[in-house]
């Protein structure tokens, strides 16, 4: 079963604006990961927030945890027509080895 | 480093044939893991290994065998292959408690 559901599946924008993905999740987890996906490619890690962080921030990326309600965004600043992908959060437990449980991702296309 | 990598890149099989999906990571990676993704699904795990001589179940183990007999290799087994293990199939590796590295992923169509 998938862990965690991204919202919107889709979203579409223009070159410059803001991109807000969200992922929420069912079970406890240790930590939550981002991973892009360009097309007919493999997936490529963003970043790695943990459940005792609230917010981590990379380069033009800015990741939000919120644990009480389960869930978590992706905030893609200035995006640019080379952010154009899938974006899939994935999820790890505390149950020792650090499974990964997707989502279905959001497909993000940037306009120029 | 080469990271992680997968072969063959295209696979077509015919239903009932068998084959080894290879994958090898130059990383000294503990942790591996196969993965199949079919549209709109996002990955689920097929099998995973948290050292050489270690492997376990992920969610969708039917039908396919894992071995890890060294720390760089981690081949998955098609046994008897079916229309339904049609997919794209990644692997990925990842040192304890970090993130994974994924493979460019083989595509295998089944008829």
């Amino acid at each position: 079963s998938q862990q965690g559901e991204e919202d919107p599946q889709a979203l579409s924008i223009q070159e410059g604006e803001n991109a807000t993905m969200n992922c929420s999740y069912k079970t406890s987890i240790n930590n939550l990961q981002w991973y892009r996906q360009n097309s007919g490619r493999g997936l490529v890690h963003l970043i790695l927030i943990r459940s005792n962080e609230r917010e981590k921030h990379s380069g033009r990326l800015r990741v939000t945890l919120d644990t009480s309600k389960k869930s978590s965004s992706l905030l893609i600043t200035a995006s640019r027509a080379a952010d154009t992908a899938s974006y899939f959060c994935a999820t790890v437990d505390n149950t020792g080895f650090q499974k990964l449980v997707f989502g279905t991702g959001t497909r993000l296309l940037v306009s120029p | 480093n080469a990271g992680v990598t997968q072969t063959p890149k295209f696979q077509v099989l015919k239903t009932g044939q068998s084959m080894t999906l290879q994958c090898a990571q130059d990383m000294n990676h503990e942790y591996m893991s196969w993965y199949r993704q079919d549209p709109g699904m996002g990955l689920r795990l097929i099998h995973y290994s948290v050292g050489a001589g270690i492997t376990d179940q992920g969610e969708v183990p039917n039908g396919y065998n894992v071995s890890r007999s060294t720390t760089e290799d981690f081949p998955l087994r098609l046994l008897s292959a079916a229309p339904s293990q049609t997919s794209v199939y990644f692997c990925a590796s990842s040192p304890r408690g970090g993130a994974q590295y994924f493979g460019p992923g083989t595509r295998l169509t089944v008829l």
